[in-house]
């Protein structure tokens, strides 16, 4: 069956340091991969779109990777801040129109000051 | 411009009670999305509307039903409530059929007794 792999156990790092989040997947052919932000009690907050054919996509601070011969996207945060402690989930959508967002469960970053 | 609206914000019901919950999607979108998602879960995957159908479905039973109307608002109704229902249920919109950016509304959280 079809699986969504993130890092259940939280991110904890220092104010200013990188954070990498994992995304792999099984038993699945996307063609889109986003990037989430989603804080306690609220909605997720569209981040990044990623193309199967694209490598990598960066905005400001953020840089997301996709390899479809791991199966994975990493998700970057460069010069991290208190403010970007929340939980990031990933979501996968195959190249059908009309397909359904699959999302991950998600993992939480906790940048400490 | 209005994004994503739900209501109610939170909702308690018991046990074989029905519930009705109501989105409204962002300006110039014309489908939406539900999705459940329970605690320490990624969102799941409900239903699609468009164009006042349902064109895709989740693996929910028929318990879950919905409800598309002309101005593009949508309704989510669940008959016989279960403890299991008990989680935050969230509202996507987009434009179209396509792999566009889904805007969440903040969700609406059921308590399930």
């Amino acid at each position: 069956s079809q699986k969504i792999e993130q890092n259940s156990e939280a991110l904890n790092i220092q104010e200013g340091k990188t954070a990498t989040l994992t995304c792999n997947y099984t038993n699945y052919s996307p063609a889109y991969l986003q990037w989430y932000r989603q804080d306690p009690g609220r909605g997720p907050v569209f981040l990044l779109l990623i193309r199967e054919n694209e490598k990598e996509k960066r905005k400001e601070r953020l840089k997301v990777t996709f390899d479809t011969t791991l199966k994975q996207s990493l998700f970057h945060i460069t010069a991290s801040q208190p403010a970007d402690s929340a939980t990031y989930l990933c979501a996968l959508l195959k190249k059908s129109s009309g397909d359904k967002l699959t999302f991950g469960t998600g993992t939480r970053l906790a940048v400490r000051p | 411009d209005a994004g994503v609206t739900q209501s109610p914000t939170h909702l308690i019901k018991t046990r074989g009670q029905q519930v009705t919950l109501r989105c409204s999607p962002k300006s110039g979108h014309d489908t939406v999305s539900w999705y459940q998602q329970a605690l320490g879960q990624g969102p799941q995957f409900i239903f699609q509307y468009y164009e006042e159908e349902e064109r895709q479905r989740g693996n929910f039973p028929d318990r879950f039903s919905g409800h598309q109307f002309p101005n593009y608002s949508s309704e989510l109704n669940v008959n016989a409530l279960l403890l299991g229902d008990s989680a935050l249920y969230l509202c996507a919109s987009s434009l179209g059929l396509g792999p566009d950016t889904q805007y969440f509304g903040p969700g609406t959280r059921l308590t399930v007794l």
